[in-house]
């Protein structure tokens, strides 16, 4: 089983629409979860951190459901802009970030159209 | 706001020469990273490094890759013989206790 997996897309979404991503991971042990975009042929940027609680930012909701060892990013009012590939990124560390590795999804592509 | 950078942005080079990719991480950051990416697959960790030493590697970081934190600014990833499967897009990335930041990455090119 691959340790984190998504499904690839592409998602071809009207703008305005609302999309929703999933993504499993098989690592219990897992401790901090993110949402990170890529654009064609450019760096990974942290899109958010996603928490047991569920967390918002403006348009992009994330959810981690432990037990069932899912995550999903929900995008409402899709912009063009948001064309890109959202990858599913988990580290075991309990910091977020400092020391541990990043473990990344094969990511999911998505396509807002006119 | 500051960035990680990363030179050269493309480096093209024969099988078997050796390459050296640069990173400069942004400066009060504790913690570095190298990460690749093959083209049209996903991004995979070779190594971390603080302190000064490896703190984790990955199976594909075997004896022909190395790295070096030569000063207080730069971080060097070292490709002792490069093999056409290591082709890839090349993402530093450094941290302090929260988000990891990548860079811009370098396009090797092995030939």
């Amino acid at each position: 089983r691959k340790e984190v997996e998504q499904d690839p897309g592409p998602f071809n979404v009207p703008e305005g629409a609302t999309v929703a991503f999933n993504c499993t991971y098989s690592n219990s042990a897992s401790q901090s979860f993110f949402w990170y975009r890529q654009d064609c042929r450019k760096e990974p940027k942290l899109l958010m951190s996603v928490y047991s609680s569920g967390n918002e930012d403006g348009r992009f909701t994330a959810q981690l459901n432990r037990a069932s060892q899912y995550i999903s990013l929900l995008i409402r009012d899709s912009k063009l802009s948001d064309s890109a590939t959202y990858l599913c990124v988990v580290n075991r560390g309990g910091l977020t970030g400092g020391g541990n590795k990043l473990t990344f999804g094969t990511g999911t592509q998505l396509k807002v159209e006119l | 706001e500051p960035e990680v950078t990363q030179t050269p942005s493309h480096q093209v080079t024969q099988m078997g020469q050796e390459v050296i990719l640069r990173c400069v991480p942004i400066s009060n950051h504790l913690y570095f990273y190298w990460y690749r990416q093959i083209l049209g697959q996903k991004v995979e960790f070779l190594v971390s490094f603080y302190n000064n030493e490896i703190s984790e590697k990955s199976e594909i970081f075997d004896d022909q890759f190395s790295v070096e934190r030569p000063d207080g600014s730069n971080f060097t990833l070292k490709i002792r013989s490069t093999k056409l499967e290591d082709s890839a897009m090349y993402f530093c990335a450094s941290s302090g206790f929260d988000e990891q930041f990548f860079g811009p990455g370098t396009r090797l090119t092995v030939l």
